[in-house]
């Protein structure tokens, strides 16, 4: 069966520090990958999706950047976060029939 | 583009009583259109999924939804709600570029 995997749960970052967020997919080959940031009230916006190694499609222009180094990991980062950075980071996966399976998400907090 | 709309940003229900949250979206072809709920503590799971033929479509849970092309609209209903449906829940269209909703926080009153 498939699995997500994000880490770390919770992370709390000074302003102006770097940022790397590790999603990896098991069970599963060459799936569409994406990465999600949630705020009270604004629902999931989502920031970047990749439909395979090296492919990054960006939706909104911003902080972060994400990569996708081998078929199975994605990774978001920033060279140096902001406040407005603060929220909850959620990656993940889509399915053959369209569905997204999601990760346990990571708690950012930009102090 | 692509975009959803929930127009209710909280709703409080007794435990019971029917529930519709409300659902509409933009889509410059045939939407494919989702309903996702988040349980407190819990990551986000499917509840269904329209991509075409029959509007009324059944999820888990005891949900459905309608799909009504002519309102642009994808109303997630029960007709019982129990105090385990208390969540957030999120409309979402599209494909590879999914698009979610603000969400509809649930409240059961019992």
């Amino acid at each position: 069966s498939q699995t997500i995997h994000q880490w770390p749960a919770t992370l709390v970052q000074p302003v102006g520090s770097p940022l790397s967020l590790e999603c990896t997919v098991e069970g599963t080959s060459n799936p569409n990958l994406y990465w999600y940031r949630q705020a009270a009230g604004r629902g999931l916006q989502l920031l970047f999706y990749s439909v395979g190694i090296g492919q990054i499609s960006s939706e909104v222009p911003q902080n972060l950047s994400a990569s996708r180094p081998q078929d199975r990991q994605f990774i978001l980062s920033s060279k140096k976060l902001l406040l407005s950075d603060s929220g909850f980071y959620l990656c993940a996966w889509m399915a053959g029939s369209y569905e997204q399976y999601f990760g346990p998400g990571t708690r950012l907090t930009v102090t | 583009a692509q975009s959803v709309t929930q127009p209710d940003i909280h709703i409080t229900v007794s435990e019971g009583a029917s529930l519709e949250l409300r659902c509409n979206y933009s889509y410059g072809a045939t939407p494919y259109l989702f309903w996702y709920v988040q349980s407190p503590g819990q990551g986000l799971q499917l509840l269904l999924k329209y991509f075409s033929g029959d509007t009324l479509v059944q999820g888990i849970k005891g949900f459905e939804a309608e799909f009504k092309r002519s309102q642009s609209s994808f109303n997630l209903r029960k007709p019982s709600v129990h105090w385990s449906d208390a969540a957030e829940y999120f409309c979402a269209v599209g494909l590879v570029d999914m698009r979610f909703g603000a969400g509809t926080r649930l409240t059961v009153k019992p």
